[in-house]
């Protein structure tokens, strides 16, 4: 089975830390994504990376970042946590680009700043 | 043209019942469409997906109807059950489209069926 782990599910933060999300898959896939999802919003992209080292943005990149070092791992980045960021954060993997879109979520991140 | 517009938001039917969730999607170039469920504190998951070259396909009691002309597609539901309680995306992309071919999500269907 495909395995997506976001190693922290429950984190409180104080506005204006930084803040780190980590995400491992275990299926070499080469594809992974962090989305955003809000009551009434549903899922919004932040950021996507097809390969190592790369990155582009999605729909919501404004106050987040990412980093892939290595290909297993793509971690999202909030430089100064705000309120406004409170949510709950999914981590999602694929394979390549060309072989079809399923993509394989982990069981998210619940983030409240305060 | 990038949307995908699920509705309604909320659902709730009784035990047996046929709930039944709408997608209407522009870009006629996308050809494939899945559906996720996503249950209380869990991360979503593949249900059933379609292609456009077929109107129906079904899946133990879960069926997807398309409709190519319409541009839209809807999940139905058999026979349901409390333990299909669960939040609904609705999802299209383009397959083998590279990095043009992420998925599009529709803002999710919260269903509730009631014993």
């Amino acid at each position: 089975d495909v395995k997506v782990t976001q190693s922290s599910r429950y984190l409180v933060k104080r506005t204006g830390e930084k803040v780190f999300l980590e995400c491992v898959q275990d299926m070499d896939h080469e594809n992974m994504f962090w989305y955003r999802q809000d009551p009434g919003l549903g899922l919004r992209l932040i950021y996507f990376s097809y390969d190592v080292k790369m990155k582009e943005k999605g729909d919501i990149p404004e106050g987040y970042s990412v980093s892939r070092e290595k290909k297993e791992r793509f971690s999202l980045i909030l430089e100064s946590a705000s309120t406004n960021q409170t949510s709950m954060y999914l981590c999602a993997s694929s394979p390549s680009p060309y072989s079809g879109n399923t993509i394989y979520f982990g069981e998210g991140s619940w983030l409240t700043v305060v | 043209q990038q949307q995908v517009k699920q509705s309604p938001q909320s659902l709730i039917v009784q035990k047996g019942g046929i709930p039944i969730i709408n997608c209407a999607y522009e870009n006629t170039a996308f050809d494939y469409f899945p559906w996720y469920q996503q249950f209380p504190g869990k991360g979503p998951a593949l249900l059933i997906a379609i292609r456009p070259d077929v109107s129906e396909k079904k899946e133990g009691r879960f069926t997807i109807s398309f409709n190519k002309s319409a541009k839209q597609f809807s999940l139905h539901i058999m026979d349901s059950q409390p333990g299909d309680s669960a939040t609904y995306f609705c999802a299209a992309s383009i397959r083998y489209g590279g990095s043009q071919g992420n998925l599009i999500f529709g803002k999710g269907t919260k269903l509730s069926v009631k014993p």
